[in-house]
């Protein structure tokens, strides 16, 4: 059981270069999310996705789209990446049938931005 | 005030000893509390979460939450050098709520 699977887990990127993060999860979770973590800031929703075909943003959402394209996948683009979104990417997912259940979080991609 | 809120440490207990961990939230209608551990370049893991005012056990971690006072705390027992890492706190504002708000989290380092 791989539970959340995130590709890459390393990049490198130019200012202004585009890419898709790429996470997956097995499951059968209805809620998935996107954060980043930086040095002292902690871990910040960027996006989240509470159920297949619904999206909403979190406390950080500038310069990020998303999209759940199916109930396994949840993925972030930067369209045009910029220093300040040089960041630890985490992918997570919640069955979502109760509130007081976990997120389970992937591995993480390492993203730098030149 | 920040939304959650944790002493960002380093906390350095010694071997064997008890760690305390602690987190303070500011809106008090929050529902449930988790706590998940980070190793240095790794991903957070749960621990354990808590919804209900008291204790939790489970082995050597203890979650306690007080509502009123609008804290929750992780006990760690036995530290070992293995539970070095950061400990982070989570809060889910409201029943039904999606989000997780996180504290900056907690380094713990235990000295052998």
């Amino acid at each position: 059981n791989a539970g959340v699977t995130q590709t890459p887990k390393f990049q490198v990127l130019k200012t202004g270069q585009s890419m898709t993060l790429q996470c997956a999860q097995d499951m059968n979770h209805n809620s998935m999310y996107w954060y980043r973590q930086d040095p002292g800031m902690g871990l910040r929703l960027i996006y989240y996705s509470a159920s297949e075909g619904t999206t909403d943003k979190g406390e950080v959402p500038n310069g990020y789209n998303v999209s759940r394209l199916n109930k396994r996948e949840f993925s972030l683009r930067l369209e045009s990446a910029a220093p300040s979104q040089t960041s630890v990417y985490f992918c997570a997912s919640r069955t979502g049938q109760n509130s007081n259940q976990p997120q389970h979080f992937g591995d993480g991609t390492r993203l730098s931005i030149l | 005030q920040k939304e959650v809120e944790q002493n960002s440490g380093p906390l350095s207990v010694p071997e064997g000893a008890i760690a305390s961990l602690n987190c303070t939230y500011s809106d008090r209608g929050s529902q449930s509390f988790f706590w998940y551990r980070q190793y240095s370049g790794k991903s957070p893991e749960l621990i354990m979460f808590i919804y209900s005012n008291g204790d939790k056990e489970d082995g050597r971690f203890t979650a306690q939450l007080n509502k009123a006072s609008q804290y929750v705390s992780l006990l760690i027992r036995d530290s070992q050098p293995s539970d070095s890492a950061t400990y982070l706190c989570a809060v889910r504002k409201r029943a039904g709520s999606y989000q997780l708000t996180f504290g900056k989290g907690t380094k713990l380092s235990v000295i052998p």
